[in-house]
């Protein structure tokens, strides 16, 4: 079956860190750009990062650029977000997803999408 | 960055209702835009990419037009299962930015 799968959400406090991961199963993994996009409570959808298929090329939104560090494990099948100085408007379910990447252009639309990990950045 | 909006902000309709969605981006994203469906508690599932290409498996009652600054999404006859809340994204460039989302409910 074809889909992403997110781990390590959790509790933690401000100016804590939390590493996302997210497993890959069921297609080419090594091929694909891959995202991390998140949804705070209520609210609408937030690109964050974006990282090429051979890790060469990576990309961060202004909120987290300094904080978070995408990075990801072919081999492994792997996505991996570690995040740091974590404050409290990161408070959002974070979801893995895939760009339809081809040989020569990646999309930057996403056409895969995991469930979600939850992060929440209380005192 | 490039501000997208999306009206109206909610819509209620009956099943069977044409539905028409409208997504503004503040400047010119050629056809670069896609449709995102999330219904409560899921994660958003792509509907249409390229402002009018269909996701396989996506029903023929979505389709989705438009280029430049003005898009539109509709949904031919509305089903039970099409309430949920509906989200444009542009990606003209290395940063992808969504609107606000719509969100469409059961009159």
């Amino acid at each position: 079956e074809v889909q992403l799968v997110e781990s390590g959400g959790g509790l933690v406090k401000p100016g804590g860190s939390l590493r996302l991961s997210c497993a890959a199963s069921g297609f080419t993994f090594s091929t694909h750009s891959m995202n991390w996009v998140r949804q705070a409570p209520g609210k609408g959808l937030e690109w964050v990062s974006s990282i090429s298929s051979s890790s060469s090329y990576i990309y961060y939104a202004d909120s987290v650029k300094g904080r978070f560090t995408i990075s990801r494990d072919n081999a492994k099948n792997s996505l991996y977000l570690q995040m740091n100085s974590l404050r409290a408007e990161d408070t959002a379910v974070y979801y893995c997803a895939r760009d339809p990447t081809t040989v020569v252009t990646t999309y930057w639309y996403f056409d895969l999408w995991g469930r979600g990990t939850l992060v929440t950045v209380s005192s | 960055d490039i501000q997208m909006t999306q009206s109206p902000s909610t819509l209620s309709a009956s099943v069977g209702d044409r539905v028409t969605i409208t997504c503004r981006a503040s400047q010119s994203i050629n056809s670069w835009l896609a449709w995102y469906q999330q219904k409560p508690g899921k994660a958003p599932k792509l509907l249409i990419y390229q402002a009018s290409s269909l996701e396989s498996g996506v029903p023929s009652r979505f389709s989705g037009s438009g280029s430049g600054t003005e898009f539109t999404l509709t949904i031919s006859s509305l089903q039970p299962e099409d309430f949920a809340i509906y989200y444009c994204q542009q990606y003209n460039g290395y940063s992808p930015d969504f609107g606000p989302g719509t969100k469409v409910d059961i009159k």
